[in-house]
């Protein structure tokens, strides 16, 4: 089943924070991000394992509440390259496929 | 470490035509996947293999669309007979050892 992802879009100017959720109705096992820019192809940000982990990517970070099946992605002072459409994936145990949100564009402004 | 590569970058077909698809993923990833992605959708998966067999095609419109990976290596996905709704991009992925996907860059499939 395809997670929800939230906001489904967002608009910035550059400096602010923004933070992107994805549920899951599933178990899960792990949770992938992607960010898209247009014309190109997906590409990994991170993946967070089932443990609660939090992850960071320069000022890019995650957390992963498997409790809840739910994961945020906060994007800290924006910066114009990160716009894009960010995907979450979910991978539920047993499987090693993702099943990707419909995704959340975000437009960083100067 | 080269990238997954894709070819063609694009193609234009009539509706009812063949198409074929080609991915070669990064060397040494034995895990490679197909996904279609339609405008301003995710990327839905099509089919997954492990080395040069299947884990899952459940998704894979049989009717219409078959996917080979010989000798556990490059591998392509054909469409045929191709139908307005297979308009798309095709993405071909492979997974390494950070369980990250790496995408090639797709082909942008128009049939008209």
């Amino acid at each position: 089943q395809q997670p929800v992802q939230s906001p489904q879009a967002v608009i910035l100017r550059e400096g602010e924070d923004a933070v992107i959720n994805c549920s899951s109705s599933k178990a899960l096992y792990s949770v992938h991000w992607y960010r898209q820019k247009h014309g190109e192809a997906p590409v990994f940000l991170m993946i967070l394992l089932k443990g609660g982990e939090q992850k960071g990517h320069d000022k890019i970070s995650a957390s992963f509440n498997e409790k809840k099946q739910q994961s945020s992605l906060y994007l800290t002072a924006s910066q114009l390259s990160y716009s894009g459409t960010y995907f979450c994936g979910t991978e539920r145990p047993g499987y090693s496929t993702l099943t990707f949100g419909k995704g959340t564009m975000l437009l960083v402004s100067p | 470490e080269a990238g997954v590569a894709q070819s063609p970058r694009y193609k234009i077909i009539e509706k009812r035509q063949s198409v074929a698809f080609w991915c070669n993923p990064i060397s040494g990833h034995a895990t490679l996947y197909w996904y279609q992605q339609i405008l301003g959708q995710g990327p839905k998966l099509l089919i997954q293999f492990q080395n040069n067999g299947v884990v899952d095609d459940s998704q894979l419109p049989k009717d219409r669309f078959s996917a080979e990976r010989l000798k556990g290596v490059d591998s392509t996905l054909k469409i045929q007979p191709a139908k307005l709704e297979d308009s798309a991009v095709y993405l071909c992925a492979s997974r390494g050892r950070n369980y990250g996907y790496t995408f090639g860059s797709g082909t942008r499939l128009t049939v008209v």
